[in-house]
């Protein structure tokens, strides 16, 4: 079945740095990835809509210069969280979907972001 | 605009009992819907989609358009049925590819 691997799967840093967070697909091609943040107890929010070869689709209320997105291979996306703060300290989930228009996404394990 | 509700946030059942997890939704188009599962310590994961009609480890879905829900339902829960499920949406037209998600309910089947 399709796998989508996220990388790192836990990450501690201090107020300030960025961190890059990877999605990759890893036995299909995907055109499109999406990132989600979910917050404890509560659902999935996606932030923005990752478009191989183009500027990715961001939500509404999600700040473009603050998570950098970049999808520049058909396997893999990345998101970066810049100049990070506490308040920036969610769960971070991506997701693939195969080519076709009847096909499900698939998840990443996420990864979870602890800023002090 | 797509929305989708899951009422209850948490829910128990004994081992045997029928369990309905209930899911309704918004959208003026048709609509995909799917529900994920998240076991504990483990990704989310396709349980079923509306379009493949199909029943996945005992559950089944079905869309009800004039109710606009797609409860999920189980007649025997079993314990390994505990875990979170999640409700959701795949809109078309612009927002084709994009998933709004239910609030989530945890399911707790007890012994």
């Amino acid at each position: 079945g399709a796998v989508v691997s996220q990388h790192p799967s836990w990450v501690i840093c201090k107020s300030g740095t960025s961190v890059k967070i990877e999605c990759r697909s890893l036995d299909f091609q995907a055109t499109t990835m999406f990132w989600y943040r979910q917050f404890p107890k509560q659902s999935l929010m996606l932030m923005a809509t990752s478009n191989e070869g183009s500027k990715a689709t961001y939500e509404q209320g999600v700040e473009k210069d603050k998570f950098l997105i970049n999808h520049a291979s058909l396997t893999l996306s990345t998101l970066t969280v810049t100049s990070a703060h506490p308040e920036d300290s969610s769960f971070y989930i991506c997701s693939a979907r195969p080519p076709g228009s009847n096909q499900p996404q698939h998840f990443g394990d996420g990864t979870r972001l602890s800023i002090l | 605009a797509q929305r989708v509700t899951q009422p209850e946030k948490l829910l128990s059942v004994f081992k045997g009992a029928p369990v309905e997890l209930k899911c309704n939704y918004s959208y003026s188009g048709s609509p995909e819907l799917f529900w994920y599962v998240q076991y504990s310590r483990q990704r989310l994961q396709l349980l079923l989609r509306h379009i493949s009609r199909e029943s996945i480890k005992g559950f089944t879905a079905d869309l009800n358009k004039g109710e606009t829900s797609f409860h999920l339902k189980k007649p025997f829960a079993q314990e390994e049925d505990s875990a979170m499920y999640y409700c959701a949406l795949r809109g078309g037209g612009t927002s084709y590819g994009k998933l709004t998600f239910g609030q989530g309910t945890i399911l707790t089947v007890h012994p």
